[in-house]
């Protein structure tokens, strides 16, 4: 168990530019979380797998962002057309079913 | 929707105090789930305590236990001989139950800064 891991860490990008985070859950974890954090708040519940299918999208995520679990292992968030107010920490987090949610360590994403 | 709020944007102890983080939530369910994750400065977000609704008594982890107060939709976190590892943010967090699966994203507090002192 090596825990959640996410890639990259820190991620800076001018307006208007495409970025793509990825997070690697625990393995046997079904559920996949991505939430958004922004300073001084507590994590946005953006979206959550249920192994590769999708289940829930919340309002906060506008059509420039979309999420993939291709295979149920690995899940990618793309944000397309990126906006100042989309620098944020990016958080996953991953779980089995019945047990708590276990958090990566988050992708920092900053646009200029 | 569920909103989870907590009142106290920063606290700050001597080291070897007690010392009781407030939460109060919202929710009409019935079945439900109820953390306190700490996240420290610059490091990820760890559980620290976890209530089922359905549970009458209080969980407790080591020096951290909870008050949990269905009717009156509290859930507080007390820390007993805080430490200076205890240093950080403090979210309180809501999440249904649903037993078939289903969405169940958690539901956070905007944070407690816990600031424990030498």
């Amino acid at each position: 168990d090596t825990g959640v891991s996410q890639d990259p860490r820190h991620k800076i990008t001018k307006r208007g530019q495409n970025v793509t985070f990825r997070c690697d859950p625990i393995s046997e974890h079904n559920r996949l979380y991505w939430y958004r954090q922004t300073l001084g708040q507590g994590p946005e519940f953006l979206t959550y797998f249920q192994n590769e299918a999708q289940l829930e999208k919340s309002r906060l995520l506008s059509d420039r962002f979309s999420a993939e679990r291709p295979k149920g292992s690995f899940s990618t968030l793309e944000i397309q057309r990126t906006e100042q107010g989309d620098s944020a920490m990016y958080l996953c987090a991953s779980r089995k079913t019945g047990g708590e949610q276990y958090f990566g360590p988050g992708t920092r994403l900053t646009v200029t | 929707a569920q909103t989870v709020t907590q009142s106290q944007p920063e606290m700050s102890v001597q080291e070897a105090e007690t010392v009781t983080l407030s939460c109060t939530y919202d929710t009409s369910e019935n079945n439900y789930y109820l953390f306190w994750y700490k996240q420290p400065p610059s490091r990820q977000m760890i559980l620290v305590i976890r209530q089922e609704a359905y549970k009458q008594q209080n969980a407790t982890e080591n020096r951290f236990s909870v008050n949990f107060q269905k009717a009156a939709k509290s859930f507080s976190l007390k820390i007993s001989d805080s430490q200076l590892g205890d240093t950080a943010m403090y979210f309180c967090a809501f999440m249904n139950y649903k037993p078939g699966g289903g969405a169940d994203g958690l539901t956070f507090g905007k944070g407690t800064h816990l600031i424990i002192q030498p």
